[in-house]
């Protein structure tokens, strides 16, 4: 257990819906990045947000957009879906721009596996 | 932007070889290498990480070294074990405030018993 939680598990939804994916960093950790996979395309970094501030931006669509609260944790909400959007999406949470070793490390959660039909 | 090469895409070997698998990446400024580990369905968790200060580490079975020069890193397995059985994915990325890692495409080891 990475102590990075993610909710839902899964998620079925339709075509044209909007979701939100919710991550809680481990605790201490003050960076939170979205990251999305699927199975042609590997592990995607999407969006990453530190102390409640956007951070850096990678392959995020206009039709998604994310947030992080006062209390760190993080949603992702992913809006207008399309067929091409079911994938696992993950966050991961690391100290952040501490300067020293521990702000590389970055830790997983379970991830979320949003399915679209 | 950084851009990673991994090879193989898949690696099969009999329990007990070692399994080396290798990365190439494109930015010089990248200074931080981490591996991680991904079983069937579950996160990727991070095994060991290099920063390019450092040629070699070695953790216990598991060793990554690194050629600046040649801009390429690899993980060694020694003494492969069927747990060992996962999709082993390297990245490169600059450290720092953001740190955002560019990963390879992975590899899918399979250790026969």
């Amino acid at each position: 257990d990475s102590g990075v939680t993610q909710t839902p598990k899964h998620l079925i939804t339709a075509t044209g819906q909007r979701v939100t994916l919710r991550c809680s960093p481990r605790s201490g950790d003050l960076s939170v990045y979205w990251y999305q996979q699927s199975l042609d395309q590997g592990l995607q970094f999407l969006i990453q947000y530190y102390n409640g501030e956007e951070r850096a931006k990678g392959n995020i669509l206009e039709r998604f957009s994310a947030q992080q609260f006062p209390d760190l944790h993080s949603e992702l909400n992913l809006s207008s879906l399309e067929l091409g959007d079911s994938a696992l999406y993950f966050c991961a949470s690391s100290v952040g721009s501490s300067g020293n070793r521990l702000s590389y490390e970055q830790y997983f959660g379970p991830g979320t596996r949003l399915t679209v039909t | 932007g950084e851009n990673v090469e991994q090879h193989p895409s898949t690696l099969s070997v009999q329990e007990g070889d070692s399994a080396v698998i290798k990365c190439t990446y494109s930015d010089s400024a990248s200074n931080y290498f981490p591996w991680y580990k991904q079983e069937l369905g579950k996160r990727p968790q991070l095994i060991i990480d290099i920063r390019s200060n450092v040629g070699e580490k070695k953790d216990q079975r598991i060793a990554v070294t690194l050629n600046k020069t040649a801009k390429h890193f690899s993980l060694h397995i020694t003494e492969t074990q069927p747990e060992d059985s996962a999709v082993y994915f390297c990245a490169a990325s600059m450290g720092g405030g953001s740190y955002i890692p560019t990963f390879g495409r992975g590899t899918s080891l399979i250790v026969h018993p």
